[in-house]
C-alpha cells in the first residue's frame, strides 16, 4: 500500500547541475501535481498534469520542467539548479469525479539544497 | 481566481483547552475545501473536506470544520487539544476548471499550531 513514492528524499546540487525528481503513485489517479515548500510560504504548486498526456503550469513554474510519462509517474526536472530552487518538494495525486471534488495524496517530500 | 488566507502564522493552546484555526476562503462558485496536517519530516495528510451538505464537517483524530458561506470561511476546531496535535496545518480550495478541464488544489500559508502540556 506505497501511496505515493517520491525518489531521493535528501539531494545536494552545486549550482548549475541537473536533476530529475521523481513521482509514481500505485492508486490509478489521473490527475498528479508537484510543490515546492518554503518557510511561511506554504506550499507553492509548481506544475500539474490533469491526466496522462498533459502538463499545465501553477503558479511557480519558472526553472522547471515535467513529464507526465504514463498515468503512475510524474517526473520534475531541474535543467540547472540555482540557490533560489533550495527546497522541499512534494508530489501529490488525486482524482475526480463529475460529482465530487476528492482529496489529493501526498508523497513524504525531497528536500533539495543547492549550493 | 480562487485563493485561501490563513491569518494567523502560530497558534497556542494548552492541552485540554478547545484549539480554533482559522481559514477564510475566495471563490467564484461554489466552494471545495480541504485541510491538511504536517507532521515534522512527513508529507501531508488528508484531514477532512467540504463540497456540500452539513456546514459542521468531521475528520480524522477528532478535527472538525465549520463552513459559514456568509463569512466565507472555513475554521478547524478540536473541543479538547492533545500534545500530539502540535503540527503545521493547512487550508486549501481545490480550483475547479470543470469537468473536461484540469483543476489544482490551492493551499493557504499554513498555521503552525502549539500544544502546551
Amino acid at each position: 500500500n506505497a501511496g505515493v513514492t517520491q525518489t531521493p528524499k535528501f539531494q545536494v546540487l552545486k549550482t548549475g547541475q541537473s536533476m530529475t525528481l521523481q513521482c509514481a503513485q500505485d492508486m490509478n489517479h489521473n490527475s498528479m501535481y508537484w510543490y515546492r515548500q518554503d518557510p511561511g510560504m506554504g506550499l507553492r504548486l509548481i506544475y500539474y498534469s490533469a491526466s496522462e498526456g498533459t502538463t499545465d503550469k501553477g503558479e511557480v513554474p519558472n526553472g522547471y520542467n515535467v513529464s507526465r510519462l504514463n498515468k503512475r509517474e510524474f517526473s520534475l526536472r531541474l535543467e540547472s539548479a540555482a540557490p533560489s530552487q533550495t527546497s522541499v518538494y512534494f508530489c501529490a495525486s488525486s482524482d475526480r469525479t463529475a460529482l465530487t471534488m476528492v482529496e489529493a495524496f501526498f508523497g513524504q517530500g525531497t528536500r533539495l539544497t543547492v549550493v | 481566481a480562487q485563493s485561501v488566507a490563513q491569518p494567523e502564522d502560530q497558534v497556542n493552546v494548552a492541552e485540554g483547552n478547545p484549539l480554533t484555526v482559522k481559514c477564510t476562503y475566495s471563490v467564484s462558485g461554489n466552494p471545495y475545501l480541504f485541510w491538511y496536517v504536517q507532521y515534522p519530516n512527513r508529507g501531508l495528510q488528508f484531514l477532512l473536506k467540504y463540497i456540500t451538505g452539513d456546514n459542521l464537517v468531521k475528520g480524522s483524530y477528532g478535527f472538525e470544520a465549520e463552513f459559514n458561506k456568509s463569512q466565507t470561511s472555513f475554521h478547524l476546531k478540536k473541543p479538547s487539544a492533545l500534545v500530539s496535535d502540535s503540527a503545521l496545518y493547512f487550508c486549501a480550495v481545490r480550483d475547479y476548471g470543470g469537468y473536461s478541464s484540469a483543476s489544482k488544489i490551492i493551499f493557504g500559508s499554513g498555521t503552525r499550531l502549539s500544544i502546551r502540556p
